[in-house]
C-alpha cells in the first residue's frame, strides 16, 4: 500500500486566520490525491480531488476560495482554510488514491476559537 | 450510483460477545473493491480488508471474519470474542466504474463494554 502522512495533527487557531495543512505521499507518486472532511459522529465527505500540476475539483456546496488546494508535486497536496471560522472545526483527512483503493493520512483536527 | 448501506448505526456489546456489522451496497457494475476501515477514537482511519467482486472467498483474520455474498449485495463483517480495544466507528466502503473516489456508509459505531 501506499503511507501517506499529514501534518499537523491537530492546530488551533483563532478566528480570521489562515491554517495550511499538508499532505504527503512517502513511497508513492500520486497525480492525484484527495480531500475529506469529516464532522463528529458523521461519515467522510469528499471536498475535493487535488491533481498533480492543474487545479483541484471541488465537490459541490465546497467553497473554492476558502479551501485552497495546491498540488504541486507528486508527493505533496496542499489544503489552506483561509479565514478560518468555528464552524470550519473539523476532522481533515488527505488520501493517495489508487485504482485498488485509496490510502488514507492520519487526519488533522482543526479547533478555529 | 453507488450506495452503501450500514443500517446499524451503534452497537453495543460485553468483551467476549461475538458482534457483527452489516453493509449492504448497491452498484452496476461487474468489477468493484469493497473495504472495510476502522476508525479509533484517535481518528486515523485504518484498513481493514479489501476484497473484488470476483473473489467471494471469505475471509478470517485472528478474531476478525468477512462475509462476501454477492447473491444479497452484502459484505458482513464479525468479530469473535470483542475485545475494548475493538471500540471505534466501522466504515464499510465500495470502489467501482474505474473510478478511485470511494463510496462511504455512515459508519457503525461499536462500543466494547469491559
Amino acid at each position: 500500500g501506499a503511507v501517506v502522512s499529514q501534518h499537523p495533527s491537530r492546530v488551533i487557531c483563532k478566528s480570521g486566520t489562515s491554517v495550511k495543512i499538508e499532505c504527503r505521499s512517502l513511497d508513492f507518486q500520486a497525480t492525484t490525491m484527495f480531500w475529506y472532511r469529516q464532522f463528529p459522529k458523521q461519515s467522510l465527505m469528499l471536498m475535493a480531488t487535488s491533481n498533480e500540476g492543474s487545479k483541484a475539483t471541488y465537490e459541490q456546496g465546497v467553497e473554492k476560495d476558502k479551501f485552497l488546494i495546491n498540488h504541486a508535486s507528486l508527493t505533496l497536496s496542499t489544503l489552506t482554510v483561509t479565514s478560518a471560522h468555528p464552524e470550519d472545526s473539523s476532522f481533515y483527512i488527505c488520501s493517495v488514491g489508487r485504482l485498488d483503493g485509496q490510502y488514507f493520512g492520519p487526519g488533522t483536527r482543526l479547533t478555529v476559537t | 450510483a453507488q450506495k452503501v448501506t450500514q443500517a446499524q448505526t451503534e452497537i453495543s456489546v460485553v468483551e467476549k460477545e461475538d458482534v457483527t456489522l452489516d453493509c449492504v451496497y448497491e452498484t452496476r457494475d461487474t468489477t468493484y473493491y469493497l473495504f472495510w476501515y476502522k476508525q479509533p477514537p484517535s481518528g486515523e482511519l485504518v484498513f481493514l480488508i479489501r476484497r473484488n467482486s470476483f473473489d467471494e472467498q471469505n475471509e478470517i483474520s485472528g478474531r476478525y471474519s468477512w462475509n462476501f455474498q454477492k447473491s444479497t449485495s452484502s459484505f458482513n463483517f464479525t468479530i469473535t470474542a470483542s475485545q475494548v480495544v475493538d471500540s471505534a466507528v466501522y466504515f464499510c466502503a465500495l470502489l467501482s466504474g474505474g473510478s478511485y473516489i470511494p463510496t462511504f456508509g455512515r459508519g457503525t459505531s461499536l462500543i466494547v463494554h469491559p
